[in-house]
């Protein structure tokens, strides 16, 4: 039973092109996270999600836009894609509801190469 | 700004001996700290997590300390395997308390 998912698990596509990263969780969990891991391995949060709210937004181009169709699932859209953009993306999700101070659960990871 | 760095991005040991961690936090106190581990291809799992009212924690042949003092954490590894080998991260929340802030982790390699 995969508790965090992601898909798809690769995704290659060319500049400019609109994509979609779907993530879900089947822990009952109330909060969700979009994190990017960028070439030098450095894992860096975008997006938190709790009960369809966005709480928090990084310094991330607005290109970048999380959408909640449930408690379960956080996608991640992303416009025009810029070569900049090629990383791997992480969803995870957490059972506190206010602010990170318990464990969070990943998913496997989304490695995006724009071309 | 919150600054965590990982004295190191890399340590080799032989196997059986104990592998320690460092991880070290600037500008600011968090009120825990988060271990994970993360191998090659795959997301971060979950290890330990320490309050700032914990000296230490401990889980199986993995131990953490926490001084606030300090401002470091250290992370231990007894006997180690060649299992073992990963990449490990320090996590510690924002001080707005609202994500987490990731070091850029240390990678342990374990020969036999």
């Amino acid at each position: 039973d995969t508790a965090v998912s992601q898909t798809p698990k690769y995704l290659v596509t060319q500049m400019g092109n609109d994509k979609s990263i779907k993530c879900e969780q089947n822990l009952g969990h109330d909060t969700m996270y979009w994190y990017k891991q960028d070439s030098k391995k450095f894992l860096k949060i975008m997006f938190s999600y709790n009960n369809k709210e966005l709480i928090i937004n990084e310094t991330v181009p607005n290109r970048f836009s999380p959408k909640s169709p449930d408690k379960a699932h956080l996608n991640l859209h992303i416009n025009s894609l810029e070569l900049g953009d090629s990383a791997v993306y992480f969803c995870a999700s957490s059972p506190r509801t206010s602010g990170p101070s318990y464990e969070q659960y990943f998913g496997p990871g989304t490695r995006l190469t724009v071309t | 700004s919150q600054k965590i760095e990982q004295n190191s991005e890399a340590l080799n040991i032989q196997e059986g001996k104990t592998a320690t961690l460092t991880c070290n936090y600037t500008n600011y106190s968090p009120a825990y700290l988060q271990w994970y581990r993360q191998d090659p291809g795959r997301g971060p799992v979950f290890l330990l997590l320490i309050r700032e009212n914990e000296k230490e924690k401990r889980k199986e042949r993995l131990k953490v300390t926490f001084d606030t003092t300090l401002k470091q954490s250290l992370f231990h590894i007894t006997a180690s395997q060649p299992a073992d080998s990963a990449t490990y991260l320090c996590a510690l929340e924002n001080q707005a308390g609202t994500a987490l802030i990731f070091g850029k982790g240390t990678t342990l390699s374990v020969s036999s």
